[in-house]
């Protein structure tokens, strides 16, 4: 089974700044990865999938790069509504693994 | 709009069964696959399984923690989606999602809509 692991597992950040998450997949999944947010109480929202692509309506702040085994989600200016959880997923085979989660927090 | 409403969680004993569902609107439910996604009280996201659709003979995967005592099943007429859980552990008490798996021009797909969630604990 392909493993994933996110860090950082915590990141106390500031409105505006500049947030980069990185997740690392234990073999080789080419660009089959997404990344979710889930905030409180909520279902996960898709960001990301195919490792770049950004999904209709959300906002262009986030982006995501990598292939391969190492993956990163950017926020370029961080807002107040993007202060959640982060999930990278693999897409390639099954079991399809999440990571463990980066959770955002306010500074 | 896609919409998909989970329902069927509750309170059950360890080694008891639950039937959970999921209906699902504003899409062409029978060309997707769909998979179940559960998360722990305070812990991350863990895939159950997913449901293929018919051009693909509706067969399933399951994570390794829930195969021969978790069932997925589907009726397309109703567009709804199951989950049958059987011999259940208190490790199974998890808020259960629903969600839809888009296939894209880009080869993959990924889970593009979610329901909104249905608790199951799973105590004595």
């Amino acid at each position: 089974d392909i493993q994933l692991t996110q860090s950082p597992s915590f990141l106390s950040a500031s409105v505006g700044d500049r947030v980069t998450i990185t997740c690392r997949a234990s073999q080789g999944i080419s660009s089959y990865l997404a990344w979710y947010q889930q905030k409180p109480g909520k279902a996960p929202k898709l960001l990301i999938y195919a490792a770049s692509t950004l999904q209709s309506g959300v906002p262009s702040r986030f982006s995501g790069s990598g292939s391969g085994a190492e993956f990163t989600l950017t926020i370029s200016s961080l807002q107040p509504e993007d202060f959640a959880t982060y999930y990278c997923q693999h897409l390639n085979g099954y079991p399809r693994t999440f990571g463990p989660g980066t959770k955002v927090d306010i500074k | 709009e896609v919409q998909l409403v989970e329902s069927g969680g509750g309170l059950v004993q360890p080694g008891g069964s639950l039937r959970l569902s999921c209906a699902a609107s504003g899409f062409t439910f029978s060309d997707h696959y769909m998979d179940w996604v559960r998360q722990a009280p305070g812990k991350g996201l863990e895939w159950v399984g997913r449901m293929r659709n018919k051009a693909n003979r509706y067969t399933t995967e399951y994570a390794a923690s829930v195969r021969g005592r978790f069932t997925i099943s589907r009726d397309d007429s109703k567009s709804s989606l199951h989950l049958q859980m059987n011999s259940l552990k208190t490790e199974d008490t998890a808020v259960y999602f629903c969600a839809r798996a888009y296939s894209s021009s880009w080869g993959g797909d990924y889970s593009d809509s979610w329901g909104q969630g249905t608790l199951v604990t799973v105590s004595s």
